[in-house]
């Protein structure tokens, strides 16, 4: 069965901290994608990888980096947390030149 | 640039009804769509897909939806809504970017159920 773990469900940090979000897949997939979604905004992609140490910005990427040392494993990190990147963070992986992409359960990230 | 529109944004239904989610695209090719399902605290399931084909699709969980090209949408379908399809479904189009694969999501409708 497909899957995609986040290594939290929910996070707390203070403005100006260093956060990492790590997402791991099981699947072997290419393709793998950081969004965040807040209310009435809809997903909104952050970042994605389509190969170990290749990545492309997404629509939001400010604020943010990503890190692609193995295939499995995809992290985003907050260089320097602010009030405004609270939200959920969603991580998704998909097979290369395929669309249908699988969501991880999510991290809710509260900046104080 | 693609873009998804779901223009409700709250729906309430009763138990056993049926049920119809509206979805518009803009983008300029045959497109890939897709409806997700997102239950309180979850991430994101896949309902179904349309890649090209039959344009009526059928999903899990008794779900449905039919691409009609000319009106540009993706609307999803079910003949007898259950209590625990109360969740927040989202629409989204996919762009092959020559690198991966991209989805642009619609903002979601939040359903909720009556009984």
């Amino acid at each position: 069965d497909v899957k995609v773990t986040q290594s939290s469900r929910y996070l707390v940090k203070r403005t100006g901290e260093k956060v990492f979000l790590e997402c791991v897949q099981d699947m072997d997939h290419e393709n793998m994608f950081w969004y965040r979604q807040d209310p009435g905004l809809g997903l909104r992609l952050i970042y994605f990888s389509y190969d170990v140490k290749m990545k492309e910005k997404g629509d939001i990427p400010e604020g943010y980096s990503v890190s692609r040392e193995k295939k499995e494993r995809f992290s985003l990190i907050l260089e320097s947390a602010s009030t405004n990147q609270t939200s959920m963070y969603l991580c998704a992986s998909s097979l290369r030149f395929y669309n249908e992409q699988f969501f991880g359960p999510g991290t809710r990230l509260t900046v104080l | 640039a693609q873009s998804v529109t779901q223009p409700d944004i709250h729906i309430t239904v009763s138990e056993g009804a049926s049920l119809e989610l509206r979805c518009n695209y803009s983008y300029g090719a045959t497109p890939y769509l897709f409806w997700y399902v997102q239950s309180p605290g979850q991430g994101l399931q896949l309902l179904l897909k349309y890649f090209s084909g039959d344009t009526l699709v059928q999903g899990i969980k008794g779900f449905e939806a039919e691409f009609k090209r000319s009106q540009s949408s993706f609307n999803l379908r079910k003949p007898s809504v259950h209590w625990s399809d109360a969740a927040e479904y989202f629409c989204a189009v996919g762009l092959n970017t020559g690198t991966a694969s991209k989805l642009t999501f619609g903002t979601g409708t939040r359903l909720q159920v009556t009984l």
